[in-house]
């Protein structure tokens, strides 16, 4: 069966440090990954996705940037960290049932002071 | 633009049945989900609509009318365990999902 991973769980960083997201996924091949971000009391925002290796599409502007240097491995990074970018972040693979269904990780607090 | 609608808290007893409502309107419509989310935990699928009707699964149900730009997800016999936020979203035409911010439910003795 598929599992998807992510760590840390949470993190407590200070402004201006670099920040390093790490998802990954087993038991499948060729996935659609996903970033998400949900801020408290808000929608899931969509950060990035990537269709395959190297392949990174970003949705929104911002510090962070993802890679994917691995088929079943997603990162999320950023050089210098904002307050804004506190939040819940989430990575998620989709399904390959008709659906489109999304699993997602366990999720990574993170509280920039 | 694209938006998707939901109340942001109700509050229901133990026992009883709860209705929650989501209206939308997107670019393209290829389904809408329900996810439940425990507070501090990642959203776990509930249930999917594509064709207008009910879905039922167990406690749980989902209603989608496509013309009204509108659903619901029906909880019957509410158990304490039930209290979470309840996440709708509508996959648009390029079948990326559009999040409406949750509906937190409260649920008392």
């Amino acid at each position: 069966s598929q599992t998807i991973h992510q760590w840390p769980a949470t993190l407590v960083q200070p402004v201006g440090s670099p920040l390093s997201l790490e998802c990954t996924v087993e038991g499948t091949s060729n996935p659609n990954l996903y970033w998400y971000r949900q801020a408290a009391g808000r929608g899931l925002q969509l950060l990035f996705y990537s269709v395959g290796i190297g392949q990174i599409s970003s949705e929104v502007p911002q510090n962070l940037s993802a890679s994917r240097p691995q088929d079943r491995q997603f990162i999320l990074s950023s050089k210098k960290l904002l307050l804004s970018d506190s939040g819940f972040y989430l990575c998620a693979w989709r399904g390959f049932q008709d659906t489109g269904e999304l699993f997602f990780g366990e999720g990574s607090r993170l509280t920039v002071l | 633009g694209q938006n998707i609608d939901q109340p942001t808290e109700m509050t229901a007893t133990e026992g009883a049945i709860v209705q929650i409502n989501c209206t939308y309107q997107t670019s393209g419509f290829n389904g809408l989900f329900w996810y439940q989310q425990h507070a501090g935990e990642a959203p776990t699928f509930l249930s999917y609509n594509v064709l207008d009707g009910l879905e039922e699964k167990g406690r749980f149900s989902s209603f989608l009318s496509r013309s009204k730009g509108y659903s619901y997800l029906l909880l019957k016999e509410l158990q304490m365990k039930d209290s979470a936020s309840y996440l709708c979203a509508v996959s648009d035409s390029n079948y990326q999902l559009i999040w409406g911010a949750g509906t937190k439910l409260i649920i008392k003795p």
